[in-house]
């Protein structure tokens, strides 16, 4: 059973256009979501985070957006640029655990 | 800068050997995590442990085992290496926080292939 769903496996934008990234999730019990980016060959990094509290944290061009009701986030990325391009994960998780749920990734390509 | 070290980035091995994946972290991070990505299924996890000697199963611990002997450093375990557990293996700490979440800090990863 996935908790955490990436229905889009890829993506593909202009430079300087918006890029969306969403993501949705089933367990009305997680109160932290993180987005995370990946090259080929490298771990991934965190990017951003958002605490169920709030229903929007920004961090330069990258903005998340979350959606209690809807159980759904979506990750803003303005102005998108080539290096941009990777595979970008969703996690969420529970407070009092430390486990983080990964959703199965969307690839996204940037296009000059 | 946090950094996690996975002491190999690509590894062959035979059906039925065994297998020591490991990792050391220099963070004094508290929880260290074992996932593995593969194409259409994300990152899973495997094995974690909050403390030294420590360990809880993760979604899929079938076929591994962990070991946390020292703070710094998580061992993944392949008793028996199986072809279904080719793929690409990530070591992640991080800290307890202090009533907050924290993120996870991933190594570079280990391509494991069993033939």
């Amino acid at each position: 059973d996935q908790q955490v769903k990436q229905n889009s496996p890829s993506l593909s934008v202009q430079e300087g256009r918006i890029s969306i990234l969403n993501c949705d999730y089933t367990n009305s019990m997680f109160d932290y979501f993180l987005w995370y980016k990946k090259y080929p060959a490298e771990g991934p990094t965190f990017l951003i985070s958002i605490s169920s509290i709030k229903d929007k944290n920004e961090d330069g061009r990258f903005t998340v957006f979350l959606n209690k009701s809807a159980k759904h986030l979506s990750l803003h990325i303005v102005p998108s640029q080539p290096g941009d391009s990777a595979v970008y994960f969703c996690a969420a998780s529970t407070s009092g655990t430390y486990k983080y749920i990964f959703g199965t990734g969307t690839r996204l390509k940037v296009l000059a | 800068d946090v950094k996690v070290t996975q002491s190999s980035r690509y590894l062959v091995k035979r059906t039925g050997e065994k297998v020591f994946l490991e990792c050391v972290q220099d963070m004094d991070h508290e929880n260290m995590f074992w996932y593995r990505q593969d194409p259409g299924l994300g990152l899973r996890l495997i094995y974690f442990s909050y403390d030294v000697k420590m360990k809880e199963k993760g979604d899929i611990p079938e076929g591994y085992s962990v070991s946390r002997e020292k703070k710094e450093r998580f061992s993944l375990i392949l008793e028996s290496a199986s072809t279904n557990q080719t793929s690409m293996y990530l070591c992640a700490s991080s800290s307890p926080g202090t009533g907050t979440h924290s993120p996870l800090h991933f190594g570079n990863g280990t391509r494991l292939t069993v033939t």
